[in-house]
């Protein structure tokens, strides 16, 4: 009865690869948000949807792109990997504008 | 710019009280909600203040100065479970965005 669930939990990829990092929430939330942690443990937000709709796109690069095939899911994919793409991404889900509910975290290192 | 401040880390012991001050400057501001964190774990809710005052939810407290760009989070009782890291978070929108401080760890011991 996991309530934001991500896949997968650790991923280790070279530098130049192409992942995808999967969210889902089962908390019947119309909003789902993806953050990144750096090594500093600095949180900032990537993007945000509303019912499958792109509501917040931080300046990001544009090899990171979300979809959202239903309001439950909500992915991450990115395109050549980089040494600074190293960081833990968490997906979160939100009933009101300022409660999230954070996943359990993916983290990636790039080698 | 967006920035908040808070103090990288605090100790305190078991039984005590702490408080862990967050100050604020953004281009908008909708509240002020707080975070925890243990090593390897996810973010989870702790308060959020909307208006001026304080806010009480068992051992944890959370106040808000509007005027002061200011609040606190206060934890009493101190237990070596509350050793993690916490972050205040401002709401700059009405969508919804947080905007995180860079987080304090806080360290209880014995």
């Amino acid at each position: 009865d996991t309530a934001v669930s991500q896949t997968p939990k650790y991923l280790v990829t070279q530098m130049g690869n192409d992942k995808s990092i999967k969210c889902e929430q089962n908390l019947g939330h119309d909003t789902m948000y993806w953050y990144k942690q750096d090594s500093k443990k600095f949180l900032k937000i990537m993007f945000s949807y509303n019912n499958k709709e792109l509501i917040i796109n931080e300046t990001v690069p544009n090899r990171f792109s979300p979809k959202s095939p239903d309001k439950a899911h909500l992915n991450l994919h990115i395109n050549s990997l980089e040494l600074g793409d190293s960081a833990v991404y968490f997906c979160a889900s939100s009933p009101t504008t300022y409660e999230q509910y954070f996943g359990p975290g993916t983290r990636l290192t790039v080698t | 710019g967006q920035s908040l401040e808070q103090p990288s880390e605090v100790t305190a012991v078991e039984g005590a009280i702490v408080q862990i001050n967050c100050t604020y400057q953004t281009s908008g501001f909708y509240g002020l909600s707080w975070y925890q964190q243990h090593d390897g774990g996810a973010p989870t809710f702790l308060s959020y203040n909307a208006l001026d005052g304080l806010e009480e939810t068992g051992r944890f407290s959370s106040f808000l100065s509007r005027s002061d760009s200011y609040g606190y989070l206060l934890l009493q009782e101190l237990q070596m479970k509350d050793s993690a890291s916490y972050f205040c978070a401002v709401r700059v929108n009405q969508g919804g965005k947080l905007i995180f401080g860079q987080g304090t760890e806080l360290s209880v011991k014995p």
